[in-house]
């Protein structure tokens, strides 16, 4: 089935390991999204990726640094995590072009860290 | 910057009319999305409503734009147990290709 693939689904982590969340994607698209989700503000991005080799930062991309390896894989890493990060990451992608906005984001089923 | 407002939470009767409501602030937008989140999973697109509509009906959604004040709904009706969930709404940035999301409402049905 066609869709946005995240790994893992849960992760506890101590204060100041790291780890990397990975995204896939099957959907030929070129555009790619890390958000992060914190009850009562919604979905906020941290990194996305227009396209296979560019990156640009988001609304909080303190803390986090990202690799688009090819166009079907975007990762999310922290390299020294703190309890402020404790929250869902959600990686989503959309299609391309005015007729195809219509389908707005695709989204991945989410990974639910907490940092102790 | 853009700002997507939405009350939190949201308590209807099984059977009632659910409306959730946003305020947005980028007029310029061109498409307006509503999500819904069920617990423990990833946003799934809803419906959509293009800027240049004033209402959009789909099976049980109504979705109504008044582009004069900045406000979106979405109507719900005979709302049933399984509709509990957040809802997000969400306007494309006009000058970028990213997506504004509001803050969420979640929605409790009681039976």
């Amino acid at each position: 089935n066609a869709g946005v693939t995240q790994t893992p689904k849960f992760q506890v982590l101590k204060t100041g390991q790291s780890m990397t969340l990975q995204c896939a994607q099957d959907m030929n698209h070129n555009s790619m999204y890390w958000y992060r989700q914190d009850p009562g503000m919604g979905l906020r991005l941290i990194y996305y990726s227009a396209s296979e080799g560019t990156t640009d930062k988001g609304e909080v991309p303190n803390g986090y640094n990202v690799s688009r390896l090819n166009k079907r894989e975007f990762s999310l890493r922290l390299e020294s995590a703190a309890p402020s990060q404790t929250s869902v990451y959600f990686c989503a992608t959309h299609p391309e072009g005015t007729t195809q906005m219509l389908y707005g984001y695709t989204f991945g089923s989410g990974t639910r860290l907490t940092v102790v | 910057g853009e700002d997507v407002e939405q009350s939190l939470f949201l308590s209807v009767r099984e059977g009632d009319s659910s409306v959730i409501n946003c305020t947005y602030t980028d007029s310029s937008s061109t498409y307006l999305y509503w999500y819904k989140q069920e617990p423990g999973a990833g946003l799934q697109l809803l419906t959509y409503i293009f800027s240049n509509m004033d209402m959009k009906q789909d099976q049980r959604l109504t979705v109504l734009l008044n582009k004069k004040d900045k406000h979106l709904s979405l109507r719900i009706a005979d709302t049933q147990t399984g509709d509990s969930a957040i809802y997000f709404c969400a306007e494309r940035d006009s000058g970028t290709y990213k997506y504004i999301f509001g803050t969420g409402t979640r929605l409790k049905v009681l039976a």
